[in-house]
Protein backbone atom coordinates (compact mmCIF):
# COMPACT_ATOMS: atom_id res chain seq x y z
CA UNK A 1 0.00 0.00 0.00
CA UNK A 2 1.42 3.16 -1.41
CA UNK A 3 0.99 6.68 0.49
CA UNK A 4 -1.23 9.33 -0.43
CA UNK A 5 0.20 11.84 -2.09
CA UNK A 6 0.74 15.12 -0.77
CA UNK A 7 2.58 18.37 -2.12
CA UNK A 8 5.94 18.56 0.38
CA UNK A 9 5.13 22.54 1.03
CA UNK A 10 2.75 24.75 0.60
CA UNK A 11 3.12 28.79 1.92
CA UNK A 12 1.32 31.63 2.23
CA UNK A 13 0.79 34.85 4.06
CA UNK A 14 -0.82 35.88 6.77
CA UNK A 15 -4.88 36.04 5.80
CA UNK A 16 -4.60 34.10 2.51
CA UNK A 17 -5.75 30.78 1.90
CA UNK A 18 -4.08 28.06 0.68
CA UNK A 19 -4.98 24.31 -0.27
CA UNK A 20 -3.37 20.81 0.52
CA UNK A 21 -4.28 18.18 -1.89
CA UNK A 22 -3.95 14.34 -1.19
CA UNK A 23 -4.10 12.07 -4.18
CA UNK A 24 -5.09 8.32 -3.67
CA UNK A 25 -6.74 5.48 -5.17
CA UNK A 26 -10.10 4.18 -5.94
CA UNK A 27 -9.13 1.25 -3.16
CA UNK A 28 -8.69 4.40 -0.71
CA UNK A 29 -10.22 8.46 -1.32
CA UNK A 30 -11.82 7.47 -4.14
CA UNK A 31 -13.49 4.85 -2.52
CA UNK A 32 -14.82 6.36 0.88
CA UNK A 33 -15.59 9.07 2.48
CA UNK A 34 -13.53 8.42 5.29
CA UNK A 35 -10.52 11.01 4.68
CA UNK A 36 -9.14 12.48 7.64
CA UNK A 37 -6.64 15.10 7.86
CA UNK A 38 -4.09 15.55 10.75
CA UNK A 39 -2.39 18.89 12.05
CA UNK A 40 1.46 17.99 13.71
CA UNK A 41 3.47 20.72 15.45
CA UNK A 42 7.26 20.32 15.64
CA UNK A 43 7.58 17.67 18.41
CA UNK A 44 4.34 17.08 19.58
CA UNK A 45 1.45 14.25 18.40
CA UNK A 46 -1.00 14.90 15.32
CA UNK A 47 -3.92 16.40 15.75
CA UNK A 48 -7.35 16.03 14.09
CA UNK A 49 -8.44 18.94 12.25
CA UNK A 50 -11.17 16.89 9.72
CA UNK A 51 -12.64 13.80 9.28
CA UNK A 52 -15.07 12.11 7.15
CA UNK A 53 -13.81 14.61 4.73
CA UNK A 54 -14.95 17.21 5.38
CA UNK A 55 -16.57 17.12 9.12
CA UNK A 56 -14.69 19.53 11.92
CA UNK A 57 -14.28 18.21 15.30
CA UNK A 58 -15.47 20.10 18.21
CA UNK A 59 -13.02 23.05 19.04
CA UNK A 60 -11.05 23.08 15.64
CA UNK A 61 -11.48 26.52 13.76
CA UNK A 62 -13.82 26.69 10.97
CA UNK A 63 -11.29 28.54 9.26
CA UNK A 64 -10.60 24.52 8.13
CA UNK A 65 -12.09 23.02 5.56
CA UNK A 66 -12.14 19.41 3.71
CA UNK A 67 -13.45 18.50 0.58
CA UNK A 68 -12.86 15.68 -1.97
CA UNK A 69 -13.65 14.86 -5.86
CA UNK A 70 -12.63 11.45 -7.61
CA UNK A 71 -9.54 10.31 -5.71
CA UNK A 72 -7.82 13.47 -4.06
CA UNK A 73 -8.93 15.05 -1.26
CA UNK A 74 -8.19 18.64 0.20
CA UNK A 75 -7.71 20.74 2.34
CA UNK A 76 -8.08 24.11 2.92
CA UNK A 77 -6.93 26.70 5.38
CA UNK A 78 -8.27 30.38 5.07
CA UNK A 79 -7.35 33.25 6.78
CA UNK A 80 -3.88 31.68 7.32
CA UNK A 81 -2.27 32.12 11.00
CA UNK A 82 1.04 32.05 11.86
CA UNK A 83 -0.40 29.43 14.57
CA UNK A 84 -1.28 27.63 11.78
CA UNK A 85 2.50 26.46 10.75
CA UNK A 86 2.89 23.13 10.67
CA UNK A 87 3.24 19.52 8.73
CA UNK A 88 -0.27 18.49 7.46
CA UNK A 89 -1.03 14.93 6.90
CA UNK A 90 -4.39 13.19 5.20
CA UNK A 91 -5.04 9.31 5.76
CA UNK A 92 -7.85 7.69 4.53
CA UNK A 93 -9.09 4.20 5.09
CA UNK A 94 -8.09 0.94 2.86
CA UNK A 95 -9.51 -1.92 0.96
CA UNK A 96 -6.04 -2.62 0.79
CA UNK A 97 -5.11 -6.55 1.83
CA UNK A 98 -1.81 -4.79 3.30
CA UNK A 99 -2.92 -2.21 5.28
CA UNK A 100 -5.98 -1.13 7.02
CA UNK A 101 -5.32 2.49 6.74
CA UNK A 102 -3.19 4.72 4.86
CA UNK A 103 -1.42 8.13 5.53
CA UNK A 104 -0.51 10.89 2.99
CA UNK A 105 3.26 11.95 2.53
CA UNK A 106 3.08 15.06 4.52
CA UNK A 107 3.00 18.23 3.91
CA UNK A 108 4.68 21.81 5.56
CA UNK A 109 2.67 24.29 5.75
CA UNK A 110 4.72 27.62 6.26
CA UNK A 111 3.10 31.23 6.60
CA UNK A 112 5.54 33.81 5.12
CA UNK B 1 -10.81 14.76 29.83
CA UNK B 2 -9.53 11.68 27.59
CA UNK B 3 -6.21 10.77 28.39
CA UNK B 4 -3.48 8.56 26.33
CA UNK B 5 -0.71 8.40 28.42
CA UNK B 6 2.53 6.83 27.02
CA UNK B 7 5.87 4.86 28.63
CA UNK B 8 9.22 6.65 28.37
CA UNK B 9 11.74 6.26 25.65
CA UNK B 10 13.59 3.33 24.92
CA UNK B 11 16.99 2.90 23.77
CA UNK B 12 17.77 -0.79 22.03
CA UNK B 13 20.35 -2.98 20.98
CA UNK B 14 19.34 -4.32 16.87
CA UNK B 15 17.49 -7.73 17.64
CA UNK B 16 16.40 -6.84 20.48
CA UNK B 17 12.35 -5.94 21.31
CA UNK B 18 10.40 -3.76 22.66
CA UNK B 19 7.16 -3.23 24.79
CA UNK B 20 5.39 0.50 24.73
CA UNK B 21 2.51 1.15 26.63
CA UNK B 22 -0.47 3.28 26.57
CA UNK B 23 -2.42 3.81 29.51
CA UNK B 24 -5.80 5.79 28.95
CA UNK B 25 -8.05 7.02 31.13
CA UNK B 26 -11.75 9.66 30.52
CA UNK B 27 -13.35 6.93 28.88
CA UNK B 28 -14.03 3.32 28.69
CA UNK B 29 -11.11 1.03 27.03
CA UNK B 30 -12.99 -0.94 25.21
CA UNK B 31 -15.58 1.88 23.62
CA UNK B 32 -12.69 2.76 21.04
CA UNK B 33 -10.09 0.83 19.13
CA UNK B 34 -6.72 1.28 19.78
CA UNK B 35 -4.50 2.21 16.83
CA UNK B 36 -0.41 2.28 16.89
CA UNK B 37 1.27 4.58 14.20
CA UNK B 38 5.32 5.03 13.71
CA UNK B 39 6.79 8.35 12.93
CA UNK B 40 10.68 7.81 11.76
CA UNK B 41 12.77 10.81 12.53
CA UNK B 42 11.90 13.55 9.89
CA UNK B 43 9.62 11.05 8.14
CA UNK B 44 5.68 10.55 7.59
CA UNK B 45 3.27 8.63 9.81
CA UNK B 46 2.76 5.27 9.48
CA UNK B 47 -0.33 2.51 10.39
CA UNK B 48 0.80 -0.29 11.72
CA UNK B 49 -2.58 -1.94 13.27
CA UNK B 50 -4.45 -2.00 16.02
CA UNK B 51 -6.46 -3.59 18.68
CA UNK B 52 -10.18 -4.34 19.62
CA UNK B 53 -9.89 -4.04 23.66
CA UNK B 54 -13.33 -5.87 24.15
CA UNK B 55 -11.93 -9.04 22.56
CA UNK B 56 -8.73 -8.44 21.62
CA UNK B 57 -8.63 -9.05 18.03
CA UNK B 58 -5.98 -7.66 16.01
CA UNK B 59 -5.31 -6.40 12.20
CA UNK B 60 -1.28 -5.68 11.24
CA UNK B 61 0.00 -3.32 8.26
CA UNK B 62 1.67 -5.71 6.19
CA UNK B 63 4.97 -4.50 6.24
CA UNK B 64 5.17 -5.14 10.37
CA UNK B 65 3.46 -8.76 10.33
CA UNK B 66 5.19 -11.24 12.10
CA UNK B 67 6.95 -8.62 14.25
CA UNK B 68 4.47 -6.61 15.91
CA UNK B 69 2.17 -7.62 18.75
CA UNK B 70 -1.03 -5.21 19.94
CA UNK B 71 -2.51 -6.20 22.90
CA UNK B 72 -4.71 -4.90 25.64
CA UNK B 73 -5.27 -5.63 29.05
CA UNK B 74 -8.98 -4.45 29.74
CA UNK B 75 -8.38 -4.73 33.80
CA UNK B 76 -5.77 -1.75 33.82
CA UNK B 77 -6.97 0.44 30.79
CA UNK B 78 -3.63 -0.50 29.19
CA UNK B 79 -2.64 -1.02 25.30
CA UNK B 80 0.80 -2.34 24.67
CA UNK B 81 2.47 -2.69 21.06
CA UNK B 82 5.78 -4.66 21.12
CA UNK B 83 7.85 -4.95 17.88
CA UNK B 84 11.11 -7.34 17.97
CA UNK B 85 14.00 -8.07 15.61
CA UNK B 86 14.75 -4.39 16.05
CA UNK B 87 16.72 -2.51 13.51
CA UNK B 88 17.76 0.90 13.33
CA UNK B 89 15.13 1.48 10.79
CA UNK B 90 13.04 1.43 13.54
CA UNK B 91 14.12 4.01 15.03
CA UNK B 92 11.21 6.62 15.60
CA UNK B 93 8.48 7.64 17.73
CA UNK B 94 5.53 5.32 18.25
CA UNK B 95 1.92 6.54 19.24
CA UNK B 96 -1.27 4.91 20.20
CA UNK B 97 -4.31 6.38 19.39
CA UNK B 98 -8.23 6.26 19.10
CA UNK B 99 -10.72 5.25 16.94
CA UNK B 100 -14.43 5.17 18.38
CA UNK B 101 -16.41 2.16 16.93
CA UNK B 102 -18.26 3.25 14.32
CA UNK B 103 -15.99 5.90 13.00
CA UNK B 104 -12.74 5.78 11.20
CA UNK B 105 -10.34 8.44 12.42
CA UNK B 106 -7.66 8.73 14.99
CA UNK B 107 -9.49 11.45 17.73
CA UNK B 108 -7.13 10.89 20.28
CA UNK B 109 -3.62 10.50 20.42
CA UNK B 110 -1.00 9.63 23.02
CA UNK B 111 2.20 11.68 23.22
CA UNK B 112 4.70 9.17 21.86
CA UNK B 113 7.12 7.02 22.72
CA UNK B 114 10.67 7.54 21.13
CA UNK B 115 12.57 4.61 19.94
CA UNK B 116 16.33 3.89 19.16
CA UNK B 117 17.99 1.42 18.36
CA UNK B 118 21.40 1.42 18.04
CA UNK B 119 24.48 -1.27 18.70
Amino acid sequence: QSALTQPASVSGSPGQSITISCTGTSSDVGGYNYVSWYQQHPGKAPKLMIYDVSKRPSGVSNRFSGSKSGNTASLTISGLQAEDEADYYCSSYTSSSTSHYVFGTGTKVTVL
Amino acid sequence: EVQLVQSGAEVKKPGATVKISCKVSGYTFTDYYMHWVQQAPGKGLEWMGLVDPEDGETIYAEKFQGRVTITADTSTDTAYMELSSLRSEDTAVYYCATVSRGTTYLDYWGQGTLVTVSS
